[in-house]
């Protein structure tokens, strides 16, 4: 599976639009991409999902160029609730029945009032 | 809420003790997953099964020992384990496929003595 890289840490003031790069430079063309949201002494919840171009949800965007070599999660108009650790990950298609993804260190992101 | 269940949410061990950790799911999914997590390391996939079927084993300890008796609960029984096993252990469950999203419980947090 390709490695993921996330800045370690990020900070955003309330009401912001928040943007969080992934690098995925060795991605297959059987990889997708998925993103998911941690808050302490909890299990992942999982945020959006994608192979290319862009993916909206209710809340979240996930934008990913072209060349598949990175992707963006942007979190509009952020709030206190949404200060968490965020992962991008990389799974592969061809895994069979079950989903085979590998979580990075993430993004902890913090939402300053 | 979940639709995850993992019980003890707290499990204080010595080392000679021997103790089980229990998953259970409502959701109607197929497959099940431990992840080990860590302070400050990214979660690590350490068991998968997939209807009922033990699909991967990521050199885990055999002090780890899984169980997976139906397509709803999952065990993982401890024995003679070490203080760096201390740790967060998160039980998920997905639909069968390689896509989806994985849903986590709020996890087990072990205290090996």
């Amino acid at each position: 599976l390709a490695k993921t890289t996330q800045p370690i840490s990020m900070d955003s003031y309330e009401g912001q639009e928040v943007n969080i790069t992934c690098s995925h430079n060795n991605i297959a063309t059987n990889d997708y991409i998925t993103w998911y949201q941690q808050f302490p002494s909890q299990g992942p919840r999982f945020i959006i999902q994608g192979y290319k171009t862009k993916v909206t949800n209710e809340v979240a965007s996930l934008f990913i160029p072209a060349d598949r070599k990175s992707s963006t999660l942007s979190l509009p108009r952020v709030s206190l609730s949404d200060t968490a650790v965020y992962y991008c990950l990389v799974g592969d298609l061809n895994s069979g029945g079950y989903q085979k993804v590998t979580f990075g260190t993430g993004t902890k992101l913090q939402v300053i009032p | 809420e979940t639709g995850v269940t993992q019980t003890p949410r707290h499990l204080v061990m010595g080392m000679t003790n021997k103790k089980s950790l229990k998953c259970e799911q409502h959701l109607g999914h197929n497959a099940m997953y431990w992840y080990k997590q860590s302070a400050k390391k990214p979660l690590e996939l350490m068991f998968v099964y997939n209807f009922k079927e033990q699909t991967e084993n990521n050199s885990v300890p055999s002090r780890f020992s899984p169980e997976c008796p139906n397509s709803s609960h999952l065990f993982l029984h401890l024995h003679t384990l070490q203080p760096e096993d201390s740790a967060l252990y998160l039980c998920a469950s997905s639909l069968v496929g390689p896509i989806g999203e994985l849903f986590f419980g709020e996890g087990s947090r072990l205290t090996v003595l």
